[in-house]
């Protein structure tokens, strides 16, 4: 049963970069039939997506967002992480980790960390 | 970017009863492969998003058969058959046809 759980600094000052990381159980961050990505949800409103990173290497980032992220592996530790450059107050959010999951096609969203709240303020 | 339009964004419910949610996309939601990526995902208070049905009408693993999804093209529904209490919570569209996004969310309420 697959499992991922958030954890990083629940503030961060702003310009500085956030930096999460999701620790997968239950298997390996390796098997492509996983699609690790990013998702955050400001308090009280809704959901946004980040981005998403194959363990092949490809991957996708929000348009909006793109230009400060970087979503990477580590299958030594069996992690991804998360890096968003240059934030501000408007990069408050609960940020969570999750997966797709391919089951004779892709499960877009199968599995949720239980999300870690980051603040941005000095 | 596809936008995704949800009606209504409040639904206070009898429970029992059947609810219903709708969700419009701004563009046509079929992949290249043929499939269509609309997922919709339940969120409770206090707790991460859950996925209930994806590719527009496959339930998700665990997920009560009180819970359907129609549609196509661009236009998709949520169907609950008989609301329990456990129902509360915010329900979301979304597409991942073209990168991702979401609808707004319908916040269910017991009345």
């Amino acid at each position: 049963h697959l499992q991922l759980q958030e954890s990083g600094p629940g503030q961060v000052k702003p310009s500085e970069t956030l930096s999460l990381t999701c620790t997968v159980s239950g298997d390996s961050i390796s098997n492509n039939n996983y699609y690790w990505g990013w998702f955050r949800q400001p308090p009280g409103k809704g959901l946004e997506w980040i981005g998403a990173k194959f363990y092949s290497g490809s991957s996708e980032y929000n348009p909006s967002l793109r230009s400060r992220v970087t979503i990477s592996l580590d299958t030594s530790k069996n992690q991804f992480s998360l890096s968003l450059s240059s934030v501000t107050a408007a990069d408050t959010a609960v940020y969570y980790c999750a997966s797709d999951i391919f089951r004779s096609d892709w499960c877009h969203g199968g599995q949720w960390g239980q999300g870690a709240l980051v603040t941005v303020s000095s | 970017e596809i936008v995704m339009t949800q009606t209504p964004l409040s639904l206070p419910v009898t429970l029992g009863q059947p609810a219903s949610i709708s969700c419009r996309s701004s563009q046509s939601l079929v992949h290249s492969s043929g499939n269509t990526y609309l997922s919709w995902l339940q969120q409770r208070p206090g707790q991460p998003p859950r996925l209930l049905i994806y590719k527009v009408s496959d339930r998700f693993s665990g997920v009560p058969d009180r819970f359907s999804g129609s549609g196509a093209g661009t236009d998709f529904t949520l169907k609950i058959s008989r609301v329990e209490a456990e129902d509360v919570g915010i329900y979301y569209c979304m597409q991942a046809t073209q990168l991702r996004t979401f609808g707004q969310g319908t916040k269910l309420e017991i009345q």
